[in-house]
């Protein structure tokens, strides 16, 4: 059964910073990886998804890697601002079964 | 893209009791996926819906507990029956189309069970 991990479970830094969320996965047999966004009240918003033949993916000030062979995955976020503050989370869609499988989310704040 | 309209968006239920929660697409799809997130919990999958077909539920969910209804290929429904304070998360509806594409949910609904 896909296991993901994602490090650190929160996360406050000022704003202006650059920072580094961590997903990792047990099983590299993978379709692709997402990176959500979730905000109170207002479901997951799909920040970047990775195919497993891709190594990264970029928009705006979000950078994601992917290094299916180590079941890596990291989301770079530059010049953090306080707007970013919300739950990121990773999921994984496994060759096996219909679910995408999540993380348990790395909550960030940015403060101003 | 896919925009996904879910509600209710939270409600307070009595022990006991079941919710119904409304998933409507703005585009016909051909499978919906409702997921649980439970308190400080990653989300689980609890089944996959196809119209015209009976839902596909994960380990540990039954259809008792959670009947999926899929009229059509752009709306589908998740009743938490016989509720428990344990049912109190957050349920959400998911879509990709085609499939192993990006995936787009609604905006959940908060389920508190007193």
């Amino acid at each position: 059964k896909q296991e993901v991990t994602q490090i650190p479970a929160a996360l406050s830094v000022p704003e202006g910073e650059n920072l580094v969320l961590n997903c990792s996965f047990t099983d590299s047999a993978i379709y692709n990886l997402q990176w959500f966004r979730q905000d109170p009240g207002k479901g997951l918003t799909s920040l970047l998804l990775i195919q497993s033949s891709q190594r990264e993916q970029t928009s705006g000030r979000l950078n994601a890697s992917l290094d299916k062979s180590s079941g890596r995955s990291t989301l770079y976020i530059a010049a953090s601002q306080p707007g970013d503050s919300a739950t990121y989370l990773c999921a994984v869609a496994s060759n096996s079964g219909y679910a995408l499988n999540f993380g348990k989310g790395t909550s960030l704040l940015v403060t101003p | 893209s896919a925009v996904i309209s879910q509600k209710p968006s939270r409600d307070i239920c009595q022990r006991g009791t079941s919710l119904t929660i409304q998933c409507q697409v703005d585009s016909q799809v051909t499978m919906m996926f409702w997921y649980r997130q439970q308190p400080g919990q990653s989300l689980t999958l609890i089944a996959t819906a196809n119209q015209g077909s009976e839902a596909t539920y994960e380990s540990g969910f039954v259809i008792d507990k959670f009947p999926i209804s899929r009229p059509n290929l752009t709306f589908s429904t998740l009743t938490v029956s016989n509720m428990s304070p344990e049912d109190s998360s957050i349920y959400l509806c998911s879509v990709e189309e085609p499939r192993n594409t990006e995936a787009f949910f609604g905006q959940g609904t908060r389920l508190t069970v007193v």
